[in-house]
């Protein structure tokens, strides 16, 4: 059994939305932060978003300028993470992946396979 | 904002030492964690707050933090350890920051 399955990557023209989606299973999902990370082409990895557990509580890296919004539902056992005013910077591969019980001073333990997302027109 | 600086590569050859550096301002005031991405795949924890082993990392992985650097060790390095390396951690302003990444190549 897979912890964290991302969906809902593709391709999408820029100025178009997306939305990903990250369904868990094996663990207590509503007692965990949980975070998306993004991964450019041969690049490393960045931080995008977290959602506290019960989702009253999010952060986001500086550089997405609010155009994404992480959300999650835990009586489905999985978090979102909506994608507005897309950029072909936003090109990259976004892994979901499961902190801690608080907020602060996270790591991230287990990780999902990833979604790809392209965009271009 | 708060920056995590690591060497673009490092090599060791099979069954040697690989020390992998993170440098950052008092990164010894905080908690490093270390994750291993192979070619192809999803990163995996390693190593969390400096020096603990999540259960199934090989004991040939340790790590430690003091001062302006943290270094995860590899010790006795086999040919599945060859992949990027990430050093994180939790900062007051920015949540989280990664590191660059180093590449190990094992010869």
């Amino acid at each position: 059994q897979v912890p964290l399955v991302e969906s809902g990557g593709g391709v999408v023209q820029p100025g178009r939305s997306l939305r990903l989606s990250c369904a868990a299973s094996g663990f207590t999902f509503s007692s965990f932060v949980m975070h998306w990370v993004r991964q450019a082409p041969g690049k490393g990895l960045q931080w995008v978003a977290l959602i506290s557990d019960d989702g009253g509580t999010t952060y986001y890296a500086d550089a997405l300028g609010g155009r994404f919004t992480i959300s999650r539902d835990n009586s489905q056992n999985t978090v979102y993470l909506q994608m507005d005013s897309l950029r072909p910077e936003d090109t990259a591969v976004y892994f979901c992946a499961r902190g801690n019980v608080l907020v602060e001073n996270n790591w991230f333990d287990p990780w999902g396979q990833g979604t790809r997302v392209t965009v271009s027109s | 904002s708060y920056e995590l600086t690591q060497p673009l590569s490092v090599s060791v050859a099979l069954g040697q030492t690989a020390s992998i550096s993170c440098g950052g301002h008092n990164i010894g005031y905080k908690n490093v964690h270390w994750y291993q991405q192979r070619a192809g795949q999803a990163p995996v924890l390693v190593i969390y707050r400096d020096d603990n082993r999540p259960r199934g990392v090989p004991e040939r992985f340790s790590a430690s933090n003091s001062g302006n650097a943290a270094t995860l060790t590899i010790s006795g390095a086999q040919a599945e350890d060859e992949a990027d390396y990430f050093c994180q951690v939790w900062d007051s302003r920015a949540a989280v920051v990664f590191g660059g990444g180093t590449k190990l190549t094992v010869l």
